[in-house]
């Protein structure tokens, strides 16, 4: 109950195009879903994040969606530049976010 | 303000042995948390500190322990290494309270030979 499941494990996007990485969670405790973005060598680095009081939050070309009922949410990055080459790591923790459960990880490359 | 740093970045140590990581929160910041990422694992949580104490604890063996300092520095101790704990140790500070994210260190890269 504790997981997070994430996909794709890997995703190709051509320069310009929409990336989507998706993730499931089962614990209905969960109540803060950051999403993460790792490049080699670097500790992961906040994206966005969202509460479940909200179905849709954008910063830039980033955007979560939301769906409580599902208890899924997604990470939508438009116009995907070759610099979102990385890796992408949805998490959730309960109230107050000290301990974060992450998923599996999305290794998303952009052709330029 | 500073990002959080941990020392050292790199390490080789051998089975049996034990080693003692680092880390440096944001100014300010009281909680200080603890994660091992391996490829097959990924990102798993070991433990907490918030002023001083451990406030969570993830499923790792009681080799792994930490500590939290009064100005809010906190270590992770592995005792008796094994090569399965060949890891990117990462470290991440939070503000506390109502303040939910949490911003990680570059981590400090262990190998166990």
């Amino acid at each position: 109950q504790q997981q997070v499941k994430q996909s794709p494990q890997s995703l190709i996007v051509q320069k310009g195009g929409i990336s989507i990485i998706n993730c499931a969670y089962e614990n209905t405790a969960f109540d803060y879903f950051p999403w993460y973005q790792q490049f080699p060598g670097k500790g992961p680095a906040l994206l966005i994040a969202i509460r479940p009081d909200v179905s849709e939050k954008k910063e830039g070309r980033f955007t979560i969606s939301f769906n409580k009922s599902a208890k899924q949410f997604s990470l939508h990055i438009m116009d995907s530049q070759p610099g979102d080459s990385a890796t992408y790591f949805c998490a959730a923790s309960t109230r107050y976010g000290n301990k974060l459960v992450f998923g599996a990880g999305t290794i998303l490359r952009v052709k330029s | 303000k500073a990002g959080v740093t941990q020392t050292p970045r790199y390490l080789i140590k051998t089975r049996g042995q034990q080693v003692t990581l680092s880390c440096s929160p944001i100014s300010g910041h009281r909680s200080v948390s603890w994660y091992q990422q391996t490829p097959g694992q990924g990102l798993q949580f070991l433990f907490e500190y918030f002023s001083e104490t451990q406030r969570n604890k993830g499923n790792f063996p009681g080799r792994f322990s930490g500590r939290q300092f009064s100005n809010s520095r906190s270590e992770m101790n592995v005792s008796t290494l094994e090569l399965g704990d060949s890891a990117l140790y990462l470290c991440a500070s939070r503000g506390g309270g109502s303040q939910e994210t949490q911003y990680f260190g570059p981590g400090t890269r262990l190998l166990v030979l």
